[in-house]
């Protein structure tokens, strides 16, 4: 079966511009998570859908991100306008039946501000 | 607040040694499981071990097995006869209730 894959797996923007990260999960996998690492910190949480919808919002830095899976397939993750604190590896996963089941992630996208 | 620790941020072993990565976690909850997870330098991460909180046993995968000491909130890692193929950041994850926490992580180094 196909993994999670993420697209771009790098991105070099200027402070103020736009990104959209996108992720594809395993298929059938109705549980997908998007995490942040910083460098030299630990992986953050930042949401979790089930199918379509947010199940869980909470680790969202501020109203610059948004996130979307249209019809509980693929998701984007989109920082408008971007900040330097936003650099880091934004990493995206799927699961079947929540984080107690394996997650699957993929290869990360780094996303790089200047 | 949940919370993990990872209080070693970089190790070095032998190969064929054996050598373990050490995790706390703080939380109130009772039900929970806790994960090692393996990033290589190729970046997918993997999951090596679960463990589930109510389980008394310690789990094992090969030469992975954990050391979980519920009433400590301990739950360390050993690899056992490392080979250079184990180096990688490893990433110790609490999960209760959906929600995963992770600690900052710990780079291995396995020295020829």
């Amino acid at each position: 079966e196909a993994g999670v894959t993420q697209f771009p797996s790098h991105s070099v923007i200027e402070k103020g511009q736009t990104v959209t990260l996108r992720c594809d999960p395993i298929s059938g996998h109705d549980n997908l998570y998007w995490y942040r690492r910083v460098m030299g910190k630990e992986i953050k949480f930042l949401l979790h859908f089930v199918k379509e919808s947010k199940q869980d919002e909470s680790g969202m830095p501020n109203n610059r991100f948004l996130a979307e899976r249209t019809g509980g397939t693929y998701s984007t993750l989109k920082v408008q306008p971007a900040e330097l604190e936003d650099s880091g590896v934004y990493f995206c996963a799927s699961s079947q039946t929540g984080p107690v089941s394996p997650l699957h992630f993929g290869n990360g996208t780094r996303l790089t501000v200047t | 607040a949940q919370t993990v620790t990872q209080s070693q941020p970089e190790m070095s072993v032998q190969e064929a040694e054996t050598v373990t990565l050490s995790c706390t976690y703080d939380t109130s909850e009772s039900d929970y499981y806790l994960f090692w997870y393996k990033q290589p330098p190729s970046r997918q991460m993997i999951l090596v071990i679960r463990q589930e909180a109510y389980k008394q046993q310690n789990a094992t995968e090969n030469r992975f097995s954990v050391n979980f000491q519920k009433a400590a909130k301990s739950f360390s890692l050993k690899i056992s006869d490392s080979q250079l193929g184990d180096a990688a950041m490893y990433f110790c994850a609490y999960i209760s209730k959906n929600k995963i926490i992770f600690g900052k992580g710990t780079r291995l180094h396995i020295l020829p």
